[in-house]
Parts: C-alpha cells; structure tokens; sequence
C-alpha cells in the first residue's frame, strides 16, 4: 500500500494564524482525502482534493476556512486559517488509488493542531 | 452520516477470542466490507477486506453471512497490544464515512 507522509505531525499554534499541513505519498493515486477528528471522536470528512481543480467540500467545511491544494497525483495540501481554539483536532490525509470498492483507503498518522 | 452501526466499545483478557460484529444494512451489491483499526497518535490502518463468506489474514478473520447485512471481525487470541478502536466505515461511498468504531480495551 502506498506510504503517506504528513507534515508536520504535530503542532501548536495560537488564534488567529493560519497553519498550512502538507501531504506527500510516495505514488500516484488517484483520489486523495482530507478527514478530521477532534479529541474522542471518529473522523469527519472535510473534503476530497482534486487535481487540478477546487476541491469538493462536505456540509459544514469551506473554502475559506480549509483551502486546499493537489498540484499533482502524490501531494495536497490542507490549511486552516484563522484559528481558534475549535480547530484542535487531529487532520488526516487519505488516499485512494481507484475507484472500485475492493480498493481500500489508507491513512498517514495525521497532524495533531492545538490552538491556545 | 454512517450507515453501519457497531457497539461503542467491548472489553477482554489477554488470551480470548474477540469477535466485534458491525450492521450493514444499506449494503449495495457492489459494496466491499472493510474494518480499520486505530491506535492513538496514528491514522487508521486497514485490516481486512471481503465480499462474502470468509476472510482470513495474518492479523483477523472476517466472516460475512449469506445475507450481507452484517460482518463479524474476529481477532484470536488477543493481546494487550490489540487495544484500539475498530472501525468498519460505510464502504458505499468513496471516501469512507466512519461511524463511531468499537473501542476494545484488552485487560491482563
């Protein structure tokens, strides 16, 4: 399966900034996935990256407040702007190469934000 | 929101056979099973896949009735290393959506 790398693993920032988390996989795939899970709880889908195009934003995330970048088939990137003390979570990338159902998604370690 | 459901969390002694069942009842005909586990600190890890029947790895078996609408993850013999959390998400969609998962804590 492919190998994901995150970066940073983690980080603590504090309201108001914004931190930009990066995502490389060492092959191409062809879907890549942006999750969140905050302290205790399962993930949450934040939205699919697309290459080459906006990504595609889940009820409840946007644009502003989680850009995200795929310039090719092995990186994108997720920033969280203008944080606050909400934002601390766990932020997973995930990707998929293909679209049929036995083909499964794979995780990196995720990157650990607390805000002050 | 996920549409399989699984108990919030289970408890065993080292040595037992846990098994963790999950309801799939909106299951397509196409529709893989998949069950993930996840320490703390990492992202969750794939297990184990199947359609029907019978599945067995290295690290669990999955049993899936005729029917479909249910899957069982056995884990043998299970070690304190084993506490996780177990997730068997929606595989109807791409990207999975994840219910809450099975916490298991593995008592010496």
């Amino acid at each position: 399966s492919a190998v994901i790398s995150q970066k940073p693993s983690r980080d603590i920032c504090q309201r108001g900034t914004s931190l930009t988390i990066q995502c490389q996989v060492d092959s191409q795939v062809t879907m890549m996935f942006w999750y969140r899970q905050q302290p205790g709880q399962s993930l949450t889908l934040i939205a699919t990256a697309n290459q080459g195009s906006e990504a595609t934003y889940e009820s409840g995330f946007v644009i502003d407040k989680f850009p995200i970048s795929r310039p090719n088939l092995t990186f994108s990137t997720l920033t969280v702007s203008n944080m606050s003390p909400e934002d601390s979570s766990i932020y997973l990338c995930s990707v998929k190469d293909g679209t049929r159902s036995n083909q499964p998604q794979h995780f990196g370690d995720g990157t650990r934000l607390s805000i002050l | 929101l996920a549409k399989t459901t699984q108990p919030i969390s289970m408890d065993s002694y080292e040595g037992q056979e846990v098994n963790i069942t999950c309801s799939h009842n909106n299951i397509a005909t196409n529709d893989y099973i998949t069950w993930y586990q996840q320490f703390p600190s990492q992202g969750p890890r794939f297990i184990i896949q199947g359609y029907k029947t019978k599945v067995t790895n290295e690290v669990a078996s999955l049993f899936i009735p005729a029917d479909r609408k249910s899957s069982t993850l056995s884990l043998p013999r299970v070690s304190l290393s084993d506490t996780a959390v177990y997730y068997c998400p929606d595989s109807g969609n791409t990207p999975l959506v994840f219910g809450k998962g099975t916490r298991l804590s593995v008592i010496a």
